[in-house]
């Protein structure tokens, strides 16, 4: 079946400092979605990206759908303490309605 | 905004309990799903449902069914629960079939079996 693969896995990092994420797979998707999951809550979208080569930005939040369709970045400017939690990238392929996940980062900025 | 809720966020029941799991959705969405997600696994789907009465084994159906009388509501149950099966439980909802359509998720159960 599709997989995904995110990486990094975990990341320490100073506030004020950028960050950058990635997702790759072995099969092509049509959406690439990224969440952000704070402890003991379910998972918030973050951005949507519909078109390969598509690049969105929600505040200090950049995404890109690569343009292969295999890949999907996500990038945090200015980071700040709140940014804390596990990020999860996420595929909408062929099998209509079912997501593929990545394994999740997780981030932790220290003041 | 999507609402997605779930009926409890902490959950404490017995081995061989059947445990049910509730979730509900505002927003007139086709699709639901459940997940479980574990440390170092991620996020597993269990079961979803494209309409009323529907639903689809996901990767992981052993020891779970569902079930979807109306179409805001669906519902996760475990007809005898096991300690396996202590986890953080996740309800998803999408608007309609096709691949552009996006998840929204509820705030989690988390269910400890003892």
């Amino acid at each position: 079946g599709q997989q995904l693969n995110q990486s990094p896995q975990s990341m320490f990092i100073q506030e004020g400092e950028d960050v950058s994420m990635n997702c790759t797979s072995s099969s092509i998707f049509n959406t690439w979605l990224w969440y952000k999951q704070d402890p003991g809550e379910g998972p918030v979208l973050l951005i949507a990206l519909y078109k390969a080569g598509e690049l969105t930005s929600n505040g200090r939040l950049t995404a890109q759908f690569g343009i292969t369709r295999k890949d999907s970045f996500l990038n945090i400017s200015a980071s700040i303490p709140s940014d804390v939690g596990i990020y999860f990238c996420a595929g909408l392929g062929t099998s209509y309605g079912k997501l593929t996940f990545g394994q999740g980062t997780i981030l932790t900025v220290h003041p | 905004d999507v609402k997605v809720t779930q009926s409890s966020r902490y959950l404490v029941k017995r081995t061989g309990e059947k445990v049910f799991l509730e979730c509900v959705q505002d927003m007139d969405h086709e699709n639901m799903f459940w997940y479980r997600q574990d440390p170092g696994l991620g996020l597993r789907l269990i079961y979803f449902s494209y309409d009323v009465k529907m639903k689809e084994k996901g990767d992981i159906p052993e020891g779970y069914s569902v079930s979807r009388e109306k179409k805001e509501r669906f519902s996760l149950i475990l007809e005898s629960a096991s300690t396996n099966q202590t986890s953080m439980y996740l309800c998803a909802s999408s608007f309609e079939q096709g691949t552009t359509d996006t998840q929204y998720f509820g705030p989690g159960t988390r269910l400890t079996v003892l």
